[in-house]
């Protein structure tokens, strides 16, 4: 069964470096997501990506973030300048139709900012 | 706030009895979605049902919808230890787009 994947699945990197959070979704899916979960909190949406450009952001999304489907298949989140508590769990997600349809989840990458 | 509210927060239940979560939700909604969530792990689908649907099975799970309460219920038939997880209702609200919003989740513990 096809699956998203999420590499690298934990990332610790020192505060104001930059990270790249990588991401294959389901192949023959549109629409891309990247949610966050803090530790002992609920998952939040961070960003949708439709037919390569953003379709919303939530407030965290801030000017640090920034994502990217760089080639056919990736789909990138990056962080600019990594803060404290950007530590968290980044899972990525794709489906294949708009608003209707299953939403499937990578494995997630644990980000531990130092 | 959108964001729904699950009920109750945590549950232990013995095996082989069922286990009953609950979900509430603002306002009108496209789908909403049930997810288990091992410990530190990632997201499982478990189930959606749509806003024109009230009950949707799959195996031993059962969800419903009450469209006119704004809220579902996740049923887990004749549980077992590996149930053991958290279980979080995400929906997606009609007009905003296909982002989902995640409740607190309830953490479910299945003892043998």
């Amino acid at each position: 069964e096809p699956e998203v994947t999420q590499t690298p699945s934990h990332q610790v990197t020192q505060m104001g470096q930059e990270v790249i959070l990588r991401c294959v979704p389901i192949s023959n899916h549109l629409y891309f997501y990247w949610y966050r979960q803090i530790l002992g909190q609920k998952v939040e949406f961070l960003v949708s990506f439709y037919n390569n450009e953003i379709s919303e952001k939530s407030e965290i999304f801030d000017d640090q973030f920034s994502v990217e489907r760089p080639d056919g298949s990736n789909f990138t989140l990056k962080i600019r300048s990594t803060k404290l508590e950007d530590s968290a769990m980044y899972f990525c997600a794709s489906t294949q139709g708009f608003s209707t349809d299953t939403q499937y989840f990578g494995p997630g990458t644990r980000l531990t900012v130092l | 706030s959108q964001q729904g509210e699950e009920d109750p927060q945590a549950l232990s239940i013995q095996e082989g009895e069922n286990a009953t979560m609950n979900c509430s939700y603002k306002t009108s909604i496209n789908n909403l979605q049930w997810y288990r969530q091992n410990s530190g792990r990632g997201l499982v689908h478990l189930i959606l049902i749509r806003s024109n649907e009230r009950e949707k099975h799959s195996g031993r799970l059962r969800v419903t919808l009450d469209t006119s309460k704004k809220s579902s219920s996740l049923l887990i038939t004749a549980s077992r230890a590996a149930d053991t997880a958290s279980y979080f209702c995400a929906t997606a609200y009609y007009n905003q787009g296909g982002k989902l919003i995640f409740g607190q989740g309830t953490e479910l513990s299945v003892k043998p």
